[in-house]
């Protein structure tokens, strides 16, 4: 059965103090693997797209990367305003996104 | 470019009601998904349609339907409310079926009373 699980489920870091996020998947045939941010009462806004072990990508102070079985999202130096919950999501054969249940960021000043 | 709008953004209904839900997507995107989101679940996938055929479908009973038209928007229906059905249920589009990011709209808050 394909799944997602994402840790921790919720992180508290102090502003500037660096992290990462963790996401273990197991899937049918992986047609890529997506990060998204959410705010409170507001939908998952799309941060990334990986496709093969070894990809990485990078946005402001995210990067994320992928292996065969994980990925991670790391962020640099994090400001009060990254604060939200970031979504993990795998994509099979079939084409349907299987999400994480997501691990929710505070970041204090 | 507009983004992906969903109406109506609140709503609360009574148990064994009905409710539908609309979708309008991203201009030139086909292909509309629809999850639902609870605290205890997460996002769970609804359906899939792309153009105006349901391509995935998720473990929802029949209450929940949807369709699409021609101009790829969007409805989902949900009858005989349960209070198990409260959630925010969110649209997301996407260029085509099965491949792709999907992006979200803001989504509509449902209460079941």
């Amino acid at each position: 059965e394909d799944q997602v699980t994402q840790s921790p489920e919720a992180l508290r870091l102090q502003e500037g103090e660096s992290s990462s996020l963790n996401c273990s998947y197991t899937v049918s045939g992986l047609r890529g693997l997506f990060w998204y941010r959410q705010d409170p009462g507001k939908g998952p806004e799309f941060l990334f797209t990986l496709y093969s072990a070894g990809e990485e990508k990078e946005k402001e102070r995210l990067k994320a990367t992928l292996t065969k079985k994980e990925s991670f999202l790391h962020i640099t130096a994090p400001k009060p305003e990254d604060s939200a919950t970031y979504l993990c999501a795998v994509q099979n054969q079939g084409g349907k996104l299987i999400f994480g249940q997501g691990t929710e960021l505070s970041v204090k000043p | 470019k507009a983004g992906v709008t969903q109406t109506p953004r609140y709503l609360i209904k009574t148990r064994g009601q009905q409710v539908t839900l609309s979708c309008s997507p991203i201009s030139g995107h086909r292909s509309v998904s629809w999850y639902q989101q609870t605290p205890g679940q997460g996002l769970q996938f609804l359906f899939e349609y792309f153009s105006e055929t349901q391509r995935n479908k998720g473990n929802f009973p029949g209450r929940f339907s949807g369709r699409q038209f021609s101009n790829s928007r969007s409805e989902m229906n949900v009858s005989t409310l349960e209070l198990g059905d409260s959630a925010l249920y969110l649209c997301a589009s996407r260029r085509e079926a099965n491949t792709g990011e999907l992006f979200f709209g803001e989504g509509s808050r449902l209460t079941v009373l």
